[in-house]
């Protein structure tokens, strides 16, 4: 079954430190992966996408098929990075795309 | 460029009433979804749609109807509305050509919040 976890429902850091927020996905097929973020009252919108293999806002996230993660990562949090954010997985066939529960990132001033 | 749009914005309703959140967008995406957010939770999805006609059923559909009558629309409908309903309600669309989903991007509405009392 595909299926995405992000094991922190919050994470907390403070401005500067470095940010990792963990999405593991089950898959059986190619993954396509993606990561969402959600400002505060406001939609969701796509921050980045594996198959582009760019920084986004200074994120980053590497897709690792042995470890079945995608974890998005950037090296120095701040204040306007707080957010939920969301990994997703594209799947094969008629199937939508399957969403995790989201991570909720507080960075501290 | 509208982009996917929903209404109401807020919406109070009483149990046992009904109502339809309407969902449009003008962006010609075959897919089509309803997520409901519970407060401080994540999304869980209700229906989707992956075509004009086609309708199926997500993660907690109890309680909800949809029906995709053209491209642009997908209308969700709450019958007998509970106190358990009460979330932001979040319709998003993406284009998805062939088996890949590559720079596909899914397009969210700016959310519908919905008290049942």
């Amino acid at each position: 079954a595909q299926r995405v976890t992000q094991p922190e429902k919050l994470l907390s850091v403070f401005k500067g430190a470095p940010v990792e927020l963990k999405c593991n996905y089950s898959y059986s097929g190619s993954p396509e992966l993606f990561w969402y973020v959600q400002y505060s009252r406001q939609r969701l919108q796509l921050l980045l996408r594996h198959i582009s293999r760019e920084s986004i806002k200074g994120f980053t996230a590497d897709l690792n098929k042995g470890e079945t993660s995608f974890h998005l990562k950037k090296p120095f949090a701040q204040e306007e990075d707080s957010a939920m954010y969301y990994c997703a997985l594209g799947p094969s066939g008629n199937t939508p795309l399957v969403f995790g529960k989201g991570t909720r990132l507080s960075v501290i001033a | 460029n509208a982009g996917v749009t929903q209404t109401p914005k807020f919406r109070i309703l009483k149990i046992g009433q009904s109502m339809t959140l309407q969902c449009t967008q003008d962006m010609n995406h075959n897919y089509m979804y309803w997520y409901r957010q519970d407060p401080g939770m994540g999304l869980k999805l209700i229906y989707y749609s992956v075509g004009a006609g086609i309708t199926d059923k997500g993660e907690v559909p109890n309680g909800y109807n949809v029906s995709r009558s053209t491209t642009e629309d997908f209308p969700l409908r709450l019958e007998l509305a509970a106190p358990s309903q009460t979330s932001v309600y979040f319709c998003a669309s993406t284009l998805r050509l062939g088996d890949r989903w590559g720079n596909t991007e899914a397009f969210f509405g700016q959310g519908t919040r919905l008290t049942v009392v």
